[in-house]
């Protein structure tokens, strides 16, 4: 069935390091990935999307990687800052539907 | 977005009770989508409509039902709340395009819980 897989579900960063978090989805038709930052007791909020038809994409400290062929996305911040520490959710839209099904986030922690 | 507001935003009842959570938005947006968040356990689909007259159940849609009132307005109801229903509970919308699709604009959320 839909599904998307999300790792690690925490992770823990010192100010300035990289942080990577990746997902997995199943089915081959999704063609719309976005990222959404949710900070304690807030509503999440878009930070990047992909489509289908690239295979990376860049905002400032925020990256974005897609390989369709083993269907997954990863999102990279680099240089975090105490300020990225929230939970982090990837999504992956299922054609059939044309809905969003999110994985299960990631609660990324930045250490000063 | 303050364009995309839920109401309540928190609220504590009992076991039984018929609950009404509303959502309402100011971007004139087709889609809209109720889901549901429990730690662990990400953002679940319970139903979404993509106009006034086209509703889908989601993963979860059990125990819940919604009214598309109006292209801005989309309710959810627990028709016999029940504890395990507790949980943060958002309203989303998006735009349509026929060639793609659009992010979603998530509200602030009501916090439910049920005794």
């Amino acid at each position: 069935g839909e599904n998307v897989e999300q790792h690690p579900s925490t992770l823990s960063v010192q100010e300035g390091d990289s942080a990577v978090i990746k997902c997995t989805y199943s089915d081959s038709a999704s063609n719309y990935f976005p990222w959404y930052k949710q900070e304690l007791g807030k509503r999440p909020q878009l930070i990047i999307d992909i489509r289908s038809n690239v295979g990376e994409k860049k905002d400032q400290r925020i990256a974005v990687t897609l390989n369709k062929t083993a269907k997954h996305f990863s999102l990279h911040i680099t240089e975090t800052q105490p300020e990225d520490s929230a939970v982090y959710f990837c999504a992956a839209s299922f054609l059939n539907t044309d809905k969003l099904i999110f994985g299960t986030g990631t609660r990324l922690q930045v250490f000063p | 977005d303050a364009d995309v507001t839920q109401t309540p935003r928190n609220r504590i009842t009992k076991t039984g009770k018929r609950i009404m959570l509303e959502c309402s938005q100011t971007k004139g947006h087709d889609r809209m989508y109720w889901y549901r968040q429990d730690p662990g356990l990400g953002l679940r689909l319970i139903y979404y409509s993509f106009d006034v007259k086209d509703i889908n159940k989601g993963e979860i849609s059990d125990g819940y039902s919604v009214s598309r009132q109006a292209q801005a307005k989309f309710s959810l109801s627990l028709e016999s709340a029940i504890p395990n229903q507790t949980a943060l509970y958002f309203c989303a919308t998006s735009d349509w395009n026929s060639a793609a699709l659009q992010p979603q604009h998530f509200g602030d959320g009501t916090r439910l819980s049920i005794l």
